[in-house]
């Protein structure tokens, strides 16, 4: 029982280069999310996937977009990347829409140059 | 926006004190929910006290949750080493599919031996 497993662990782009950072639960839960962390500031909402097939946008989504493939995945990609989105990436799932505890990935490191 | 603010935003204590910390938010709320974070690591889940509770604990924790002060504190007795962490209050309201997280920006806790 792996949890949440998010790839790559490191990376560097250039300004302008697309990526997509991939993200799998094998808890079964309904619910993921995508958050960013910068600096000295606490995690903020990019996108959220309330169930397989829903997505929706959290505090910060312009620059990104993202898809859930099926109830274990969910990927966030960026189209044309900016140094604006240098930050640490933390995917997180839960079970159901009810209000309970989220279940962290171990996070993406992305620069972008 | 952050709806959390923790403080301080920084701590440093001996091993074997307790380590008191605070959040306040501004708005309604159905849960609040305290995490932690390694360095470099993703989050995970201390606990959770509901919107109708006043105390929770858990092992060597201990919060409280004042609804009319719109805050809330995490106690850490006889604290480790291995306490050492930032710590995040996370408030958990409805966002119109499905309940939303919002993080404050932590306290960095540092527990010397």
């Amino acid at each position: 029982n792996a949890g949440v497993t998010q790839t790559p662990k490191f990376q560097v782009l250039k300004t302008g280069q697309s990526m997509t950072l991939q993200c799998a639960q094998d808890m079964n839960h309904n619910s993921m999310y995508w958050y960013r962390q910068d600096p000295g500031m606490g995690l903020r909402l990019i996108y959220y996937s309330a169930s397989e097939g829903t997505t929706d946008k959290g505090e910060v989504p312009n620059g990104y977009n993202v898809s859930r493939l099926n109830k274990r995945e969910f990927s966030l990609r960026l189209e044309s990347a900016a140094p604006s989105q240098t930050s640490v990436y933390f995917c997180a799932s839960k079970s159901g829409i009810s209000y309970n505890e989220q279940f962290f990935g171990p996070g993406t490191r992305l620069t972008v140059l | 926006s952050q709806q959390g603010e923790e403080d301080p935003q920084a701590l440093s204590i001996q091993e074997g004190e307790n380590a008191t910390m605070n959040c306040s938010y501004k708005t309604s709320i159905n849960n609040l929910q305290w995490y932690r974070q390694n360095s470099g690591r993703g989050l995970v889940h201390l606990i959770l006290i509901r919107s109708n509770e006043r105390e929770k604990h858990s092992g060597r924790l201990r919060v409280t949750l004042d609804t009319s002060k719109k805050s809330s504190s995490l106690l850490i007795t006889a604290s480790r080493a291995a306490d050492t962490a930032s710590y995040f209050c996370a408030t958990d309201a409805w966002g119109g599919s499905n309940y939303k997280l919002t993080f404050g920006k932590g306290t960095l806790l540092t527990v010397n031996p």
